[in-house]
C-alpha cells in the first residue's frame, strides 16, 4: 500500500489550492479515504471523509470551504481547498479507512496560507 | 465529542528500557483506541489497534492495553529505531487524536 499526496504549497488566504493522494497496492475503488492535517506546533486534526460509494464528511472547521472528490480510474483522491485562512496552514496527510480507523497514511502535503 | 489526553508528551529513556506512554479518553470508547508511531519525515503508521491488536508486522515489544477511558502502549525493551513520535487515536465517535508524545534516547 502506497499514498502519495501532492499538491501543496503557499497561497495567500481566501484563494484556493487542489490536493491530490495518489494510490497504489490496494484497491482504491472498495476503501474510504480521510485527509487528516496537522498544523505547525498542534496535534492532528481529522479533516474529512469519502466513502468507497462517494459519499463524504467534513470536520465543521472545513465544511463548505473543502471538497472531496475521487476518480477510481485514476486511483486518485483530492481535496480541494476554497477560501483558505491562515488556520489551514498545516501539513495534510490522506490515510485509507480500514474498517473506522486509518491503517496507512502517506507522508504528507505542506499547505501554506499566508500572504 | 470526545478528547484525548496523552502523557507524557516527552520521554527519554535508555536502550533497553521498558517504556509506557498513556491515553485517557474524556469518556467509554469501549475498544475503539489505536496506537501510531510516525518518526521524522515518515508517514504515520498503524502500530495496535482496537485496544491491544498487533499490526501485522509490528515488533511484538509494542503492546497495548487498557479499558473504557484509560489506555496504555507499552514498549517492553526500548530499540534506537523506536525513537519517533507515539500517538493515540480513538474511533468510537468519529476521530480524535492525542497531544503526541516525543520518545528519545538517552
Amino acid at each position: 500500500v502506497q499514498l502519495v499526496e501532492s499538491g501543496g504549497g503557499l497561497v495567500q488566504p481566501g484563494k484556493s489550492l487542489k490536493l491530490s493522494c495518489s494510490a497504489s497496492g490496494f484497491t482504491f475503488s472498495s476503501y474510504g479515504m480521510h485527509w487528516i492535517r496537522q498544523a505547525p506546533g498542534k496535534g492532528l486534526d481529522w479533516v474529512a471523509y469519502i466513502s468507497s460509494s462517494g459519499g463524504s464528511v467534513y470536520a465543521d472547521a472545513v465544511k463548505g470551504r473543502f471538497t472531496l472528490s475521487r476518480d477510481t480510474a485514476e486511483n486518485t483522491l483530492y481535496l480541494q481547498l476554497n477560501s483558505l485562512k491562515s488556520e489551514d496552514t498545516a501539513i495534510y496527510y490522506c490515510a485509507r479507512m480500514m474498517e473506522y480507523y486509518f491503517d496507512y497514511w502517506g507522508q504528507g502535503v505542506m499547505v501554506t496560507v499566508s500572504s | 465529542d470526545i478528547q484525548m489526553t496523552q502523557s507524557p508528551s516527552f520521554l527519554s529513556a535508555f536502550v533497553g528500557d521498558r517504556v509506557t506512554i498513556n491515553c485517557k479518553a474524556s469518556q467509554n470508547i469501549n475498544r475503539y483506541l489505536n496506537w501510531y508511531q510516525q518518526k521524522l519525515g515518515e508517514a504515520p503508521k498503524l502500530l495496535i489497534y482496537n485496544i491491544n491488536s498487533l499490526q501485522t508486522g509490528i515488533p511484538s515489544r509494542f503492546s497495548g492495553s487498557g479499558s473504557g477511558t484509560d489506555f496504555t502502549l507499552t514498549i517492553s525493551s526500548l530499540q534506537p529505531e523506536d525513537v519517533a513520535t507515539y500517538f493515540c487515536l480513538q474511533h468510537k465517535n468519529w476521530w480524535t487524536f492525542g497531544g503526541g508524545t516525543r520518545l528519545e534516547m538517552k
